[in-house]
């Protein structure tokens, strides 16, 4: 099945300082995701990006589906932003998501 | 509108004790699906369903039973408890509105078993 690595697994930032996420994917996908679970363990919808650019406030995504990989970008980190960011893509029909490790954000003040 | 709602949210259960997780959403998905979520593992799937009756095998199954008896609602099985189940256990549901098949998850269940 299709296997999905993201990098890196741990990120410790400064408040304010910049960030990208990566997430490799081993064939062509029709649905990615990215998730970021909070320190409480829920789990929220980022973007729905299988291609293309997204931003929401100061989160951004980048899917390059030719090249197989997606790049989350978070600007100006606060601590609320801690957690962990999944990553998961679907590559045919309604065949359900295959999710990556995650990367782990510490953001400190 | 409640989204996916998952029931219960803690709970602990002794080696061969029986018990069944439910989980129920509002938004008419037509797919439902089960993860569990392990330190280190991400989400693994266990089961899923892709319509009311319906059920399919994820990627570990083994030990867990689950019924789609009705669209609102997808029930996870465990017939007789084992340690090696501890782990958190996520519901989600998706749609082919627009073919986007995006993916929402209910709140979780934590579950120890002793």
């Amino acid at each position: 099945g299709i296997q999905v690595e993201q990098s890196p697994p741990d990120l410790i930032l400064q408040e304010g300082a910049n960030s990208t996420l990566r997430c490799n994917f081993s064939d062509s996908v029709n649905n990615l995701q990215w998730f970021h679970q909070n320190p409480w363990g829920q789990l929220i919808n980022l973007f729905y990006i299988p291609s293309g650019t997204k931003q929401n406030g100061r989160l951004s995504a980048t899917t390059v589906a030719t090249e197989r990989y997606s790049l989350l970008y978070i600007s100006s980190s606060q601590t609320t932003d801690s957690g962990v960011y999944f990553c998961a893509v679907r590559n045919s029909g309604n065949t359900p998501l295959v999710f990556g490790k995650g990367t782990r954000l510490s953001v400190i003040a | 509108n409640a989204g996916v709602t998952q029931t219960p949210k803690f709970r602990v259960l002794k080696t061969g004790q029986s018990m069944t997780l439910l989980c129920a959403q509002d938004m008419n998905h037509e797919y439902m699906y089960w993860y569990r979520q392990d330190p280190g593992m991400g989400l693994r799937l266990i089961h899923y369903s892709v319509g009311e009756g319906t059920t399919a095998k994820g990627e570990v199954p083994d030990g867990y039973n689950v019924s789609r008896l009705k669209k609102q609602n997808f029930l996870l099985g465990l017939e007789s408890a084992a340690p090696s189940q501890t782990s958190v256990y996520f519901c989600a549901s998706s749609d082919r509105r627009g073919r986007t098949y995006e993916q929402y998850f209910g709140p979780g269940t934590r579950l120890t078993v002793t």
